[in-house]
């Protein structure tokens, strides 16, 4: 089977830096992927993780290791836009599934 | 460009009623199809997966079921609800290689009372 743990909540002001650690078991490993979803929307796509080290899109940055079965997510110059539910993810098995964390809260205060 | 369209957008139904909500994808061919069903302030739970016309895994025992009549069509069912089948069902597609990038849908609320 798969699990996954991430911290339910976190809290950051605006302008800060943010890190959301995910640690995961599994069965059968291709990659960590890391989703945003805002309150009542669909989960988006942020980045994946398929090997050791540090991916960068814009403001967010994304770390893998495998050895530690650890990831975690950096949002930088955080704004109020960023207040959502971050989802790490782990795929592996059959027909490319993911299985997803149950969410780390992300309130960004002024 | 590819997208995914599900229906209803919200929908409130009786204990023991059946459902069935629907799932299409434009502008790819055959994608891998997914539900997952969020409770209330939690992670999403894989239901159902597809990698073809026809061929459907189940992730969990429950009272659903789902089919894929097409290509890119996706239909999530049941015949009699259970209050416990509350929540928001979002229907993804992804491709076939490992990339780990999901295309989810704009969501179903389901409300059983």
């Amino acid at each position: 089977g798969q699990s996954l743990e991430q911290p339910s909540e976190v809290t950051a002001v605006e302008g800060a830096i943010v890190q959301i650690n995910c640690t995961y078991q599994t069965s059968g490993f291709y990659g960590l992927s890391w989703y945003q979803q805002h309150d009542g929307g669909a989960p988006t796509f942020l980045s994946y993780n398929a090997l050791d080290g540090l991916e960068e899109t814009g403001r967010f940055s994304s770390f893998l290791s495998r050895s530690d079965s650890y990831g975690y997510l950096l949002l930088q110059e955080l704004q109020m836009k960023d207040s959502a539910s971050y989802f790490c993810a782990v795929g592996g098995g059959g027909g490319n599934k993911l299985t997803f964390g149950t969410g780390t809260q992300l309130k960004v205060e002024l | 460009s590819q997208t995914i369209h599900q229906w209803p957008a919200t929908l409130v139904q009786p204990v023991g009623s059946p459902l069935s909500l629907e799932c299409t994808v434009e502008g790819t061919s055959n994608p891998n199809l997914y539900w997952y069903r969020q409770a209330a302030g939690r992670g999403l739970q894989l239901l159902f997966y597809s990698v073809g016309i026809g061929q459907i895994s189940s992730e969990v025992p429950q009272n659903l079921s789902a089919s894929r009549p097409q290509d890119r069509q996706f239909i999530l069912s049941s015949k009699k609800l259970l209050l416990s089948d509350s929540g928001f069902y979002l229907c993804a597609w992804g491709g076939l290689t490992h990339n780990g990038e999901l295309f989810f849908g704009e969501g179903s609320r389901l409300t059983v009372l």
